[in-house]
């Protein structure tokens, strides 16, 4: 069964670095998204992409956000200056287009995103 | 703007006992609703899905969830609670129409299920 995949599981960095954190949404499924929950939070929705651009975006997702398709199969979200609070656990998910999907979005295991 | 709120951040249960999530929606307009599931360590899986058809829908392991528009309710129920049912229960929703298709999560219910 296609699956969404993430890596790495977990990340650890040091405030203030860099980080991509990336994932392989099914194959044919054409809207990508990103989520987080920090620890004993709710799941938040940070962006959606669609036709190689942004469709829609959250205020968490600033300016330190971004998010590519640097190729036909990866889908990246890069964090350019980590802060402690940007810890959390950071999901993937795709879904496909048209009437019958419903909005029905799939997701990946996440990556652990851990900021010193 | 869509909201969700689920009752009751912890559940317990006897194992073979009903298990009853609640789930209460706020929408100018009935939305798509979802129950996810969060094992430990593992990412969100789709129990179910309401994409106004019929009001009671079957899902996953066993699990249901009827649709009630005069409560803006969508609980999530089990006849028998099973061991391995122990996990987090996100109910999410979704607008019906136009572009946004983001997904507003309420803040889990974890369940445990008691031998």
């Amino acid at each position: 069964e296609p699956e969404v995949t993430q890596t790495p599981s977990h990340q650890v960095t040091q405030m203030g670095q860099e980080v991509i954190l990336r994932c392989v949404p099914i194959s044919n499924h054409l809207y990508f998204y990103w989520y987080r929950q920090i620890l004993g939070q709710k799941v938040e929705f940070l962006v959606s992409f669609y036709n190689n651009e942004i469709s829609e975006k959250s205020e968490i997702f600033d300016d330190q956000f971004s998010v590519e398709r640097p190729d036909g199969s990866n889908f990246t979200l890069k964090i350019r200056s980590t802060k402690l609070e940007d810890s959390a656990m950071y999901f993937c998910a795709s879904s496909p287009t048209g009437a019958s999907s419903y909005n029905e979005q799939f997701f990946g295991p996440g990556t652990r995103l851990t900021v010193l | 703007a869509q909201s969700v709120t689920q009752l009751g951040s912890h559940v317990s249960v006897s194992e073979g006992a009903l298990v009853l999530l609640r789930c209460n929606y706020s929408s100018s307009v009935p939305p798509y609703l979802f129950w996810y599931v969060q094992y430990p360590n593992q990412g969100l899986q789709l129990l179910l899905k309401y994409t106004s058809a019929a009001t009671l829908v079957k899902g996953i392991n066993g699990f249901e969830a009827e649709f009630k528009k005069s409560e803006t309710s969508f609980h999530l129920t089990k006849p028998s609670a099973h061991m391995s049912d122990a996990a987090e229960y996100f109910c999410a929703v979704t607008p019906s129409s136009g572009s946004a298709r983001q997904l507003t999560f309420g803040s889990g219910t974890q369940l445990t299920v008691l031998p």
